[in-house]
């Protein structure tokens, strides 16, 4: 059974730091790319970041581009998100998911239970 | 970044038939998947691909894509159906992912 546990989450002052890891569980970690998807309190899904299976590809969204570093240790099945100069608009719970390629496309087949980030004075 | 226009609420009779709408520039170049979160939980994929259910996922769930439009369907709705859908589509030139703004499905 795959399992992804976020943890890390927890309440930080505005430019604060905090990093969030992901440890993964019951599939082979390092042939899957893998992602971090946030919600707002009340919002909708925003896509925070991906990572290949081996780190040659990363990405971004334009919201944490340049503050937020995405990487991961394959040999430790774990996945990371170092979040810098955090915002009260970063609040959000954070998802670990599992990205799945597919005849040319990626989707998300299974994601964490999601840990909560607070920013906040 | 590509955007993705989901309407914010959709209602259908208990046993009916519901429709939630995705609309995209271009989508018809994209795969489009969709997924189904209840309160408080994680949200679940119900479909990939436009219109392929992974496993678990009852028949009623299906998926077109057709123009600028990609459409979720839940036939014989059921109150367990009640919950947010999002669509999603992956952007292969950037790599960027974009996620609709979700519809809340409400069975009367």
């Amino acid at each position: 059974e795959v399992q992804l546990v976020e943890s890390g989450g927890g309440l930080v002052k505005p430019g604060g730091s905090l990093r969030l890891s992901c440890a993964a569980s019951g599939f082979v970690f390092s042939g899957y790319s893998m992602n971090w998807v946030r919600q707002a309190p009340g919002k909708g899904l925003e896509w925070v970041s991906s990572i290949s299976e081996t780190s040659t590809y990363i990405f971004y969204g334009d919201s944490v581009k340049g503050r937020f570093t995405i990487y991961r240790d394959n040999a430790k099945n774990s996945l990371y998100l170092q979040m810098n100069s955090l915002r009260a608009e970063d609040t959000a719970v954070y998802y670990c998911a599992r990205w799945k390629g597919d005849s040319g496309t990626y989707f998300i087949d299974n994601w964490g239970q999601g840990t909560l980030v607070t920013v906040s004075s | 970044s590509y955007e993705l226009t989901q309407p914010l609420s959709v209602s259908v009779a208990l046993g009916q038939t519901a429709s939630v709408t995705c609309d995209g520039n271009n989508i018809g170049g994209k795969n489009v998947h969709w997924y189904r979160q209840k309160p408080g939980q994680a949200p679940v994929l119900v479909i990939y691909r436009d219109n392929n259910r992974p496993s678990g996922i009852p028949e009623r769930f299906s998926g077109s894509r057709s123009g600028n439009t990609a459409t979720l369907t839940i036939s014989r709705a059921q109150v367990g159906d009640e919950a947010d859908y999002y669509c999603q589509v992956w952007d292969r030139s950037t790599g960027d992912v974009a996620f609709g703004g979700g519809t809340k499905l409400t069975v009367l």
